[in-house]
């Protein structure tokens, strides 16, 4: 299984771009990367997806080089409302129980 | 669309107490996940069902953990008897697999655990 590393935490201020990235270095050939966002009191709630290369959606783009081994979460002009935990997580999307958790990176966007 | 509801939402009881949690998901969605999250941590999966059937329940303590899904609908997760460990949010999560187009998981509010 393949097991994600991330940065405990980040720091940002209001209207600046913020990129998470999260190591990968197992990733298997049917995995694909998925990143959730999850607020305090709440559960998490699913942000982007890809395999490969970059995909873009009206939240977020995530950015995967060639090995794969490695992505790259990417916010645009981060408001103080995106101040929460992030995940990255990598496993077979259509076999689900096998898509870990890690800790996450905690975003603290400051005004 | 309704998301995936859960209850209560908050529960305190004294170790060695049973307690029980309910989880209805999004309509149509045929697997249901248990996870759970201890304070400063990523969600722990215990329990993936199938409509009724368990896919996988390898991480859940089944010496004192259960949870069941009679119709392929809604689902309870129980603890007996719960010990301090167990204080956590217990988060329920759905997926509408037949699609299968995002593999994202949708999740409920969770129930927060507090065990004295």
């Amino acid at each position: 299984l393949a097991k994600t590393t991330q940065p405990i935490s980040m720091d940002s201020y209001e209207g600046q771009e913020v990129n998470i990235t999260c190591s990968h270095n197992n990733i298997a050939t049917n995995d694909y990367i998925t990143w959730y966002q999850q607020f305090p009191s709440q559960g998490p709630r699913f942000i982007i997806q890809g395999y490969k290369t970059k995909v873009t959606n009206e939240v977020a783009s995530l950015f995967i080089p060639a090995d794969r081994k490695s992505s790259t979460l990417s916010l645009p002009r981060v408001s103080l409302s995106d101040t929460a935990v992030y995940y990255c997580l990598v496993g077979d999307k259509y076999n689900f129980n096998k898509f870990y958790f890690g800790s996450g990176t905690k975003l603290n966007v400051k005004p | 669309e309704a998301g995936v509801a859960q209850s209560p939402r908050y529960k305190i009881i004294e170790k060695r107490q049973s307690v029980a949690f309910w989880c209805n998901p999004i309509s149509g969605h045929a697997t249901l996940y248990w996870y759970q999250q201890i304070l400063g941590q990523g969600p722990k999966l215990l329990i993936q069902f199938q409509n009724n059937g368990v896919v996988d329940d390898s991480q859940l303590p089944k010496d004192r953990f259960s949870a069941e899904r009679l119709k392929g609908v809604d689902s309870t997760l129980k603890i007996q008897p719960a010990k301090l460990e167990d204080s956590a949010v217990y988060l329920c999560a759905s997926r509408d697999i037949l699609r299968g187009d995002t593999g994202e998981l949708f999740f409920g509010e969770g129930s927060r655990l507090t065990v004295l």
